[in-house]
């Protein structure tokens, strides 16, 4: 139940492309759905991040959508660049414990030129 | 400048020896974490602390110990090292149930190669 599943592994796309990474939790205590973005040697960096009272959130070409019935969360990259290829990781918490996140496995973006 | 800083960067070390990892953030945050990311990349919570006290503690062998001096410091102690134990340690910091939303910021890493 504290699991956050995240596909696909890696993904491909041209440059002004539009990649989609999706989520999807089972813990429905989870109640703050951030998105990192870790480049390579470098520590993760929050990019978005979402509760549940919204269905979608966008912050210059990233957008999250979260359908909380299907209990599913999806980042979308608008007019991708080569400088977006990094390591994408969603995550599952519940706000008011500690902070403590559950992570998705990761998705390796690259954005050809 | 540095928001979340890690000493050191990369530490190789034989199996059975005891290691310390530093973190520091001048971020005036009040909750550190420690994460363990392994080869596959996945990302895993190991402890955090709320001003100085362990408020998460996951399952993590009792050979890992958090020590957190002030709000400013969360070291980690490895003792008898094993091969299983190579991976990125990273350190984060957030300031509790302050916006936006609690942003954890991450140090850069340490790689931490048992042989």
């Amino acid at each position: 139940q504290q699991q956050v599943k995240q596909s696909p592994q890696s993904l491909i796309v041209q440059k002004g492309g539009i990649p989609i990474i999706n989520c999807a939790y089972e813990n429905t205590a989870f109640d703050y759905f951030p998105w990192y973005q870790q480049f390579p040697g470098k520590g993760p960096a929050l990019l978005i991040a979402i509760r549940p009272d919204v269905s979608e959130k966008k912050e210059g070409r990233f957008t999250i959508s979260f359908n909380k019935s299907a209990k599913q969360f999806s980042l979308h990259i608008m007019d991708s660049q080569p400088g977006d290829s990094a390591t994408y990781f969603c995550a599952a918490g519940i706000y008011n414990q500690g902070g403590k996140l559950i992570f998705g496995q990761g998705t390796e973006l690259s954005v050809k030129p | 400048d540095t928001a979340v800083s890690q000493t050191p960067k990369y530490l190789v070390t034989q199996m059975g020896n005891d290691k310390s990892i530093k973190c520091e953030q001048n971020l005036g945050h009040d909750t550190m974490y420690w994460y363990k990311q392994d080869s596959k990349k996945f990302l895993k919570i190991m402890f955090s602390y709320n001003n100085k006290e362990l408020i998460i503690n996951e399952t993590v062998p009792n050979r890992f110990s958090p020590k957190s001096p002030d709000k400013a410091h969360l070291n980690l102690h490895i003792n008898s090292l094993e091969l299983g134990d190579s991976a990125v340690y990273f350190c984060a910091s957030s300031q509790r149930l302050q916006p936006p939303l609690g942003e954890q910021f991450f140090g850069p890493g340490t790689r931490l190669t048992v042989l």
